[in-house]
């Protein structure tokens, strides 16, 4: 079956330092979606990215489609506390969503 | 607008008791269902998810069912708990049966399988 995989699986950084997480599949993906789960909550969804080599921005978070469509990235700029959480790519397949293992954040202040 | 209500939100079960966590959807019609497990630390592992009444996939063999009485209505059942049944678990919705739409996410139900 369909496969994701996030690294890293965690990261520690002091606030203010840049953040990057990485997801992979080997099958092309028809789209990939990013999402955010604080400590103790649910995942709440961020973005999708539907075309290839597609870019997107919200105010310190970038996303990013491969150009093959088998990879993303979350890249957070300037790090806050408030970016503390697990984040996870998701892809689509028929009908039901696949999850990437996440990756966890740890900003401290 | 649409709402996902999902409870118990914590709850604490002998090994061998029964499970029963109810999930429901306000605001919409003919959502795809989810139920998702997600051990501590760990990610999510889908577990069922259903397009319609009375129709369920299952990801994962165990002794974990689900079932959708309703339209906006999905449970999940245990007949006998495992300690490694313990986690969180999530229900979602999505609207139609198309692919790449957004999931929704309940607030989730915390078990302790002791």
């Amino acid at each position: 079956g369909q496969q994701v995989m996030q690294i890293p699986q965690y990261q520690h950084v002091q606030e203010g330092e840049d953040f990057t997480t990485y997801c992979n599949s080997s099958t092309t993906l028809s789209n990939i979606q990013w999402y955010k789960q604080r400590p103790g909550g649910h995942p709440v969804f961020l973005i999708q990215l539907v075309k290839s080599g597609e870019v997107k921005k919200q105010k310190r978070l970038t996303f990013q489609f491969g150009e093959a469509k088998k990879n993303s990235s979350l890249h957070i700029t300037a790090t806050q506390t408030t970016d503390v959480g697990t984040y996870f790519c998701a892809s689509t397949g028929f009908q039901k969503l696949v999850f990437g293992t996440g990756t966890r954040l740890l900003v401290s202040p | 607008s649409q709402t996902i209500h999902q409870w118990p939100a914590t709850l604490v079960q002998p090994v061998g008791s029964p499970l029963s966590l109810e999930c429901t959807v306000e605001g919409t019609s003919n959502p795809n269902l989810y139920w998702y497990r997600q051990a501590a630390g760990r990610g999510l592992q889908l577990l069922f998810y259903s397009v319609g009444i009375g129709q369920i996939s299952s990801e994962v063999p165990q002794n974990l069912s689900a079932s959708r009485p309703q339209d906006r209505q999905f449970i999940l059942s245990s007949k006998k708990l495992l300690l490694s049944d313990s986690g969180f678990y999530l229900c979602a919705w999505s609207p139609g049966t198309s692919s790449g739409n957004t999931i929704y996410f309940g607030e989730g139900s915390w078990l302790t399988v002791v």
